[in-house]
């Protein structure tokens, strides 16, 4: 079944570590996006690629970095430098970059709690 | 900057009801809409969206929404709620001006009473 995998569902992490949640597609999708999804606040755009070797910020994207070194991986690493890192995160992908029309298909998010 | 506003953040309806969800958007330009579902602990998935064809756009789960330019609104409708339906609901835009972004709203919660 083709869709989009992000693990792992819940991740804890020590204040001053950083951590990388993975997501990976098998839709042979060109656009991949990282959201944070806060409790009342819908979802944020963290960072998103419309191509391989390519990235743009998004409008939250100070404490976090991002790698697109295969079309169906884009990884998102919280460094210690995100103040307040505790969240829903979802990765989403779209068949084209650039397309404000496409969908985009969700992954399950990842639930990263800082102690 | 485009942007949705979603009036309501916790809507409750009986089962059987008719389900409205409200979206205004702020856009000199009419932008394109979708409105996403979300259920607890997953992912979005979409449920519609307007790409400036017809106005009125079906999507699943009997779910229907009509883009009305003169009220910048986009609001969600359903004709008779289901138990299942309860979820979390998203409306969200792109456009011409907001550089290849997704804009989410805050989000509603609808609830469904037996």
């Amino acid at each position: 079944d083709g869709g989009i995998t992000q693990s792992p569902k819940y991740l804890f992490r020590k204040e001053g570590q950083n951590v990388t949640l993975s997501c990976e597609q098998n839709l042979n999708h060109d656009a991949m996006y990282w959201y944070r999804q806060d409790p009342g606040q819908g979802l944020r755009l963290i960072y998103y690629s419309q191509i391989v070797n390519d990235f743009q910020k998004g409008d939250i994207a100070e404490g976090y970095s991002v790698s697109r070194e295969k079309k169906e991986s884009f990884p998102l690493t919280v460094t210690s430098a995100q103040k307040n890192p505790t969240a829903f995160y979802l990765c989403a992908s779209s068949y084209k970059g650039g397309s404000l029309t496409d969908t985009q298909y969700f992954g399950p998010g990842t639930r990263l709690t800082v102690l | 900057a485009q942007s949705v506003t979603q009036l309501g953040s916790h809507v409750s309806v009986s089962e059987g009801a008719l389900v409205l969800l409200r979206c205004n958007y702020s856009s000199s330009v009419p932008p394109y809409l979708f409105w996403y579902v979300q259920y607890p602990n997953q992912g979005l998935q979409l449920l519609l969206k307007y790409t400036s064809a017809a106005t009125l756009v079906k999507g699943i789960n009997g779910f229907e929404a009509e883009f009305k330019k003169s009220e910048t609104s986009f609001h969600l409708t359903k004709p008779s709620a289901h138990m299942s339906d309860a979820a979390e609901y998203f409306c969200a835009v792109s456009g011409p001006h907001t550089g290849n972004q997704f804009y989410f709203g805050t989000g509603t919660s609808l609830t469904v009473i037996p």
